[in-house]
């Protein structure tokens, strides 16, 4: 089975400043990542996906991702915030193989304090 | 390229009546999932399509929840009886292989 973790629940971060949002996942096989983000009252958006290759990985509005196999982690990070990016991340896995049963996280809400 | 559609948008409704979801998938995008959102958490599966047969159901409550895929597009999903921890919203998404999900905007379902 595999499961994904995501140990903060809320960061508060001023504007302008840098961003981390942790993802740990927990998989026997090779796995696809991905992180989706949640606007109020919307549907989860794509913001990037890993499925093989280099391991820095870039999506859109300025997110990048860097997976991490020995840590089997996926953080997400962003140099700048804008207060445009409050939102509740959610960090997703999925085997590479087989029907691709997507399991997601708890979720982190960003709040980008101006 | 149209995205997912879903409807209805708000459903409220009474304890132990039904409802029905409805969702039409991205074209060509053979997989389409269902998922349940319980407010301040995440996304939780109820059941995975693969074109018009089910892969996965593992965490579809069958005593109360159905769900069907016609001809390998639209899909429904339905309640019946809904009871009051059934309020929730409830995703619908597709996929192609590898490319991750593209979700609907969600059915915010609540039962009193």
């Amino acid at each position: 089975a595999q499961s994904v973790t995501q140990l903060d629940s809320q960061v508060p971060v001023f504007e302008e400043a840098p961003v981390e949002l942790r993802c740990n996942y927990s998989s026997s096989v090779s796995v696809y990542l991905f992180w989706y983000v949640q606007y109020p009252n919307q549907g989860l958006q794509l913001l990037l996906k890993y499925l093989s290759g280099s391991t820095l990985v870039k999506g859109i509005n300025g997110f990048e991702a860097e997976f991490n196999k020995s840590q089997t982690s996926f953080h997400l990070r962003k140099p700048s915030v804008h207060i445009s990016d409050t939102a509740e991340y959610f960090c997703a896995v999925s085997h590479s193989g087989g029907y691709q049963k997507v399991t997601f996280g708890t979720g982190t809400k960003l709040q980008v304090i101006p | 390229e149209a995205g997912v559609a879903q409807s209805p948008r708000y459903k409220i409704i009474e304890k132990r009546q039904s409802v029905a979801f409805w969702c039409n998938p991205i074209s060509g995008h053979a997989t389409l999932y269902w998922y349940q959102q319980i407010l301040g958490q995440g996304p939780k599966l109820l059941i995975q399509f693969q074109n018009n047969g089910v892969v996965d159901d593992s965490q579809l409550p069958k005593d109360r929840f159905s769900a069907e895929r016609l001809k390998g597009v639209d899909s429904t999903l339905k309640i019946q009886p809904a009871k009051l921890e059934d309020s929730a919203v409830y995703l619908c998404a597709s996929s192609s292989r590898g490319g991750g999900l593209f979700f609907g905007s969600g059915t915010q379902l609540s039962v009193l």
